[in-house]
């Protein structure tokens, strides 16, 4: 049973366009979601959050959309740059006793100069 | 500050050996992962700790043992290896309480032939 699911194993956008990666999940107790970028041979770097009493985010180029009613995220990166091709996986985590996270699959970004 | 250190960085292993992994964090964070990545997959969760002396299951933690006696180090010990635990493996940690996001170290890359 996949709680977390990234549907688009891959996205290819060029440089300077907005790239739209995408995230669902099954389950409504998850109050907090995260994105990470990893690049290979790397470990995951944390991108940006949000909680499940917000419905947007924003840290720079990057925006994370939340939509409850349809178990929804969405990772916005405008303008897009060579050096954001990457793997982006989705996370959610419930509840802050334990802070234990649940992955999607991941989806390999490719900017095009 | 260096963060999550994760060491080896790569190590072959026959069936039926033992390994431990080694896991250390320099920001005082109280609660430490170990994650399992396969290939085209997310991040799984084989054990945590909340604080020393206090580990727990994650999804995934048949194979494995870890324990906690510093806040510092988070050593993963594989018993009598199998092909299947092939993968990366990634630990991580957070400050205990707020923020949701977890720090990653570089992954030990496993293979087990």
């Amino acid at each position: 049973d996949q709680q977390v699911k990234q549907n688009s194993p891959s996205l290819s956008v060029q440089e300077g366009r907005i790239s739209i990666l995408n995230c669902d999940y099954t389950n409504s107790m998850f109050d907090y979601f995260l994105w990470y970028k990893k690049y290979p041979a790397e470990g995951p770097t944390f991108l940006i959050s949000i909680s499940s009493i917000k419905d947007k985010n924003e840290d720079g180029r990057f925006t994370v959309f939340l939509n409850k009613s349809a178990k929804h995220l969405s990772l916005h990166i405008v303008p897009s740059q060579p050096g954001d091709s990457a793997v982006y996986f989705c996370a959610a985590s419930r509840g802050s006793n334990t802070g234990k996270l649940i992955f999607g699959q991941g989806t390999t970004l490719q900017v095009k100069p | 500050n260096a963060g999550v250190t994760q060491t080896p960085k790569f190590r072959i292993l026959k069936i039926g050996q033992s390994m431990t992994l080694q896991c250390a964090q320099d920001m005082n964070h109280n609660y430490m992962y170990w994650y399992r990545q396969d290939p085209g997959m997310g991040l799984k969760l084989i054990y945590y700790s909340v604080g020393a002396g206090i580990t727990d299951k994650g999804e995934v933690p048949n194979g494995y043992n870890v324990s906690r006696s510093t806040t510092e180090d988070f050593p993963l010990r594989l018993e009598l290896a199998a092909p299947s635990q092939t993968s990366v493996y990634f630990c991580a940690s957070k400050t205990g309480t707020g923020a949701p996001e977890q720090y990653f170290g570089p992954g030990t890359r496993l293979t087990v032939t």
